[in-house]
């Protein structure tokens, strides 16, 4: 079965510190990847998507970056936070192939992210 | 442009059947889905429509209309571990590359 992994769970940061954020799969090859952020009072915001190794599609412009070094690993990245930075992120997979429009994003726990 | 609403909070009472509807616009559509979302955790899957119609899981049930723009999550039998929230998503190819898009989603609260 597959399985998604993120950590830290938590974390609290002084504004201008860096970020890295790490996402692992588990029990299946060659998934779309996805970064979302989720403040307070607001939806699911896209950040990035990943179809394949060191493929990055930006949806918003941002204080963020994002890699893909490994085919199961997506990392979310900051050189310096931002106050607006704070909220829930959550990594996702999706199977590159399957039933035609029918490919559910499978979510994993995220990490909770508070700037200082 | 790309907008999904759903109403920001419902209230409803155990044992109840209770209504959460969705309306979207898209530049494309290829499918719906349903998400919960408990406080502090992610969200996990509950329905996708593709077609028109109502598709039943359980005491879960969704419907969509495509030409209204319209879906809506019915929750029968309401247990007080329904309290969550409710994200409505569309699958844009049109505009987003078929990525998911959001709605802010809809807080349930069940009271005894």
């Amino acid at each position: 079965s597959q399985t998604i992994h993120q950590w830290p769970a938590t974390l609290v940061q002084p504004v201008g510190s860096p970020l890295s954020l790490e996402c692992t799969v588990e029990g299946t090859s060659n998934p779309n990847l996805y970064w979302y952020r989720q403040a307070a009072g607001r939806g699911l915001q896209l950040l990035f998507y990943s179809v394949g190794i060191g493929q990055i599609s930006s949806e918003v412009p941002q204080n963020l970056s994002a890699s893909r070094p490994q085919d199961r690993q997506f990392i979310l990245s900051s050189k310096k936070l931002l106050l607006s930075d704070s909220g829930f992120y959550l990594c996702a997979w999706s199977p590159r192939s399957g039933l035609a429009g029918f490919n559910e994003q499978f979510f994993g726990p995220g990490t909770r992210l508070t700037v200082l | 442009g790309q907008n999904i609403d759903q109403p920001t909070e419902m209230t409803a009472t155990e044992g109840a059947i209770v209504q959460i509807n969705c309306t979207y616009q898209t530049s494309g559509f290829n499918g719906l889905f349903w998400y919960q979302q408990h406080a502090g955790e992610a969200p996990t899957f509950l329905s996708y429509n593709v077609l028109d119609g109502l598709e039943e899981k359980g005491r879960f049930s969704s419907f969509l209309s495509r030409s209204k723009g319209y879906s809506y999550l019915l929750l029968k039998e309401l247990q007080m571990k329904d309290s969550a929230s409710y994200l409505c998503a569309v699958r844009d190819y049109g505009g987003s590359q078929g990525n998911l898009i959001f709605g802010k989603g809809t807080k349930l609260s069940v009271k005894p």
